[in-house]
């Protein structure tokens, strides 16, 4: 049973475009959505991460919005930059489970000089 | 650099054979977090570690198994290796408390031939 559903599986954009990911989640127990970036070869790494309280997060040009009714949340990369073209992973924890992450299946991200 | 180390960083083995995955998590950090990537099924939780004692559970084979050690390092056991365990094998630490924001290593290669 896949619990977090990411989409596109990829996505092409042209430097200073807008990126949008988006992710849906089935178990409302889930109380953290963090977003990871991957590079090849590389770990991921925490990128923005929401509680379910909070409707918006900005982090420089990295947003995330949630929509708790929807059950709902997506990654917005404002002036995509080709520094930007990696793999982003949504996922999503529950304190009370230990904090074990459980992740979408990633879009990769390509910007275009 | 995520503080985070894991040796080797490949490893080539054949079917029936058993590894021994290494990792070291930041200095300070209790939790330690297995995850596997591959290609059909993505980042998959496996188990994690709080302060030498398992914390939780994901899908982990039988076959395989972990633990962590007095100094906080863990090793994660993978025996009569079959030709699908060839992956990418992450570890990730974290402080208890900070929720989600688990740090990856550079992971480990696993090729099964």
């Amino acid at each position: 049973q896949q619990q977090v559903k990411q989409s596109p599986q990829s996505l092409i954009v042209q430097k200073g475009g807008i990126s949008i990911i988006n992710c849906a989640y089935e178990n409302t127990a889930f109380d953290y959505f963090p977003w990871y970036q991957q590079f090849p070869g590389k770990g991921p790494a925490l990128l923005i991460a929401i509680r379910p309280d909070v409707s918006e997060k900005k982090e420089g040009r990295f947003t995330i919005s949630f929509n708790k009714s929807a059950k709902q949340f997506s990654l917005h990369i404002m002036d995509s930059q080709p520094g930007d073209s990696a793999t982003y992973f949504c996922a999503a924890s529950i304190k009370a489970a230990g904090n074990k992450l459980t992740f979408g299946g990633g879009t990769r991200v390509l910007v275009k000089p | 650099d995520s503080g985070v180390t894991q040796t080797p960083k490949h490893l080539i083995t054949a079917t029936g054979q058993r590894v021994t995955l290494r990792c070291s998590p930041r200095s300070g950090d209790l939790s330690v977090y297995w995850y596997q990537q591959s290609l059909d099924q993505g980042l998959q939780f496996l188990i994690q570690y709080y302060n030498g004692e398992e914390r939780a559970k994901g899908n982990i084979l039988e076959r395989f198994s972990a633990q962590q050690f007095p100094d906080l390092h863990s090793e994660l056991n993978l025996s009569s290796l079959e030709l699908g365990d060839s992956a990418l094998y992450f570890c990730a630490s974290s402080v208890e408390g900070a929720q989600g924001t688990q740090y990856f290593g550079p992971g480990t290669r696993l090729l099964v031939l």
